[in-house]
């Protein structure tokens, strides 16, 4: 069966500070991969989405950036976090029709 | 740009009632719509899938029904249950022609807290 796994669970990070956050699909080959954010009172934003290794589309400008170095493998990143980069990070994946989502990373941004 | 409205964005019944949540979208022109469940600090689960082709799904005391033309889904819970207390988010893929590439807008999303 399929799995997927997002970390770091929860992070605090201060203003300025660079950002990793990984997730991995275990269980599937060549899915399509997103990553969305849950702010608070603004529902979930589709950010990034990749269909391939090293093919990223951008759906929002920010200051975030998202690679695929592996088939199954998406990476969120920032150099410099902002407060209003705060928000729950959630990663999908789909090969279908259904997507399937992370557990999700609480981030804090002081 | 497809905009998808849920309602009521809180609800709260006792246990045992049956009950619908709405969702609309303001774009008929869909590959599918999607229910999820979200706990609180939690990830989203899949709850059902209604392709654009399709008129309803049906999972236990879940039913999720689809009409297109109107832009409009529901979720119909049977029989609720205290372990129904969660957020009940609706998505739908648009199709804006061409591949989507699984691309979902979201719905707010409505707060379901069921009493014992």
């Amino acid at each position: 069966s399929q799995t997927i796994h997002q970390w770091p669970a929860t992070l605090v990070q201060p203003v300025g500070s660079p950002l990793s956050l990984e997730c991995t699909v275990e269980g599937t080959s060549n899915p399509n991969l997103y990553w969305y954010r849950q702010a608070a009172g603004r529902g979930l934003q589709l950010l990034f989405y990749s269909v391939g290794i090293g093919q990223i589309s951008s759906e929002v400008p920010q200051n975030l950036s998202a690679s695929r170095p592996q088939d199954r493998q998406f990476i969120l990143s920032s150099k410099k976090l902002l407060l209003s980069d705060s928000g729950f990070y959630l990663c999908a994946w789909n090969r279908g029709y259904e997507q399937y989502f992370g557990p999700g990373t609480r981030l804090t941004v002081t | 740009k497809q905009e998808v409205t849920q309602i009521p964005a809180a609800l709260s019944v006792p246990e045992g009632e049956n009950l619908v949540l709405n969702c609309s979208f303001t774009d008929s022109a869909i590959y599918n719509l999607q229910w999820f469940r979200q706990d609180p600090g939690k990830g989203l689960t899949s709850l059902l899938l209604i392709q654009s082709s399709q008129r309803e799904q049906t999972s236990g005391r879940l039913n999720a029904s689809l009409d297109k033309s109107s832009g409009r889904s529901t979720l119909y819970i049977a029989a609720s249950q205290p372990g129904d207390s969660a957020t009940y988010l609706c998505a739908v893929e648009p199709n804006a022609g061409g591949t989507s590439y699984g691309k979902l807008t979201f719905g707010q999303g409505t707060i379901l807290t069921v009493h014992p």
